[in-house]
């Protein structure tokens, strides 16, 4: 079983939609979660770090579930500019990360 | 304040030829990772370093490849006698000191083994 899963897509929604991203992790003891975003060919960039409690960064919303392992990212108002692909990372005690395989986004006029 | 810095952007090697990678960290950060992407994968971790040490090295294939941050100059990803396996996307990462997670990359390397 991957460390981080998700759904590899690709979301295909219009301009305007809101579409939403989950992702499972495997370790319990993961302790800080991310969302990166990945445009092709190119590095990954930080979107948020993501709280149990919840956070929210203009259109976008990420949560976390530590009982059922689950992060979740929601984009409200769709650009063109927000295809890409997003990566739920997660990271424990150590200072590395684990990426999931991203979750491929295509918004369309 | 410039961003990390890798090159060469894009690398090409014969099969059995090394491969060197380099990586320059933000100004003030000292804590050094290297990540590497395979094609339609996932980016996996190889190795975290400091100045002068090697602090994880569990994502680090046993044979021919390694890894220094030394005391002055960038850090080098090195990889020996380069398999086709070995074409990928490599990134660098640093970070400040007191945030492991805050993790910035640089643009990559594209090595292609021929």
């Amino acid at each position: 079983r991957k460390e981080v899963e998700q759904d590899p897509g690709p979301f295909n929604v219009p301009e305007g939609a809101t579409v939403a991203f989950n992702c499972t992790y495997s370790n319990s003891a993961s302790q800080s979660f991310f969302w990166y975003r990945q445009d092709c060919r190119k590095e990954p960039k930080l979107l948020m770090s993501v709280y149990s409690s919840g956070n929210e960064d203009g259109r976008f919303t990420a949560q976390l579930n530590r009982a059922s392992q689950y992060i979740s990212l929601l984009i409200r108002d769709s650009k063109l500019s927000d295809s890409a692909t997003y990566l739920c990372v997660v990271s424990g005690t150590a200072s590395k990360l684990t990426f999931g395989t991203g979750t491929r986004l295509q918004v369309t006029l | 304040n410039a961003g990390v810095m890798q090159n060469p952007r894009h690398l090409v090697r014969r099969r059995g030829q090394e491969a060197r990678l380099r990586c320059s960290p933000m100004k003030g950060h000292s804590h050094v990772y290297w990540y590497r992407q395979l094609p339609e994968e996932g980016l996996k971790f190889m190795v975290y370093l400091q100045k002068e040490n090697i602090i994880d090295e569990s994502g680090m294939p046993k044979e021919r490849f390694s890894a220094e941050f030394p005391k002055e100059g960038p850090s080098i990803l090195r990889i020996q006698q380069v398999v086709r396996g070995d074409s990928a996307a490599y990134f660098c990462a640093s970070s400040p000191d007191g945030s492991p997670h805050e993790q910035y990359f640089g643009p990559g390397t594209r090595l292609t083994v021929t």
